[in-house]
């Protein structure tokens, strides 16, 4: 039973335009949500994150929506860059950040 | 800082040995997570340790356990190694339950 779901594998975006990554989710008792971005053989690297009290926050080029009714959160990135190709992770987690639930990734691609 | 460091990065095993890893936190940080990445079940959580005791568990058979030392550092072992064992295990730490979670580049093993 997959609780989080990234349905788009891969994603292929031009330099300088948007980039919007989407994950939907089931569990309603879900309050941290958190996007984190992978390049091969190292980490996940943590972007950014909102609560469930929230509908947005930004971080630079990084703003995430929750959509708390639809259970569903994006990630927009605004303007894209080649380095930010990599494998985007939308993770979830109940009373507090330790307890993780990862999507399955979406491969994003920017090209000049 | 330094971040969170895993040793070994990579390490080869045979059916039915047993392996032990091993995670650094940043300093200061008292939790500390492991995750198993596969291509087939992308990451998933395996046991969370906050000042010595196990908080969290995923759904993982007996055969993977772990423990954290006073010093934070942890270790996970995994017995009776299984071919489906090979993946990227994955340790990160945070300040407390409620703070983000960053992840180290995990140790490849391969279970042959």
């Amino acid at each position: 039973d997959q609780q989080v779901k990234q349905n788009s594998p891969s994603l292929s975006v031009q330099e300088g335009r948007i980039s919007i990554l989407n994950c939907d989710y089931t569990n309603s008792m879900f309050d941290y949500f958190l996007w984190y971005k992978k390049y091969p053989a190292e980490g996940p690297t943590f972007l950014i994150s909102i609560s469930s009290i929230k509908d947005k926050n930004e971080d630079g080029r990084f703003t995430v929506f929750l959509n708390k009714s639809a259970k569903h959160l994006s990630l927009h990135i605004v303007p894209s860059q080649p380095g930010d190709s990599a494998v985007y992770f939308c993770a979830a987690s109940t009373g507090g950040y330790n307890k993780l639930i990862f999507g399955a990734g979406t491969r994003l691609a920017v090209h000049p | 800082k330094a971040g969170v460091t895993q040793t070994p990065r990579y390490l080869i095993k045979t059916r039915g040995q047993q392996v032990t890893l091993s995670c650094s936190p940043i300093s200061g940080h008292r939790s500390v997570s492991w995750y198993q990445q596969t291509p087939g079940q992308g990451l998933q959580f395996l046991f969370e340790y906050f000042s010595e005791t196990q908080r969290n568990k995923g759904n993982f058979p007996g055969r993977f356990s772990g423990r954290q030392f006073s010093n934070s550092r942890s270790e996970m072992n995994v017995s009776t190694l299984e071919l489906g064992d090979s993946a990227l295990y994955l340790c990160a730490s945070s300040l407390t339950a409620q703070e983000t979670q960053y992840f180290g580049p995990g140790t490849r093993l391969l279970v042959l």
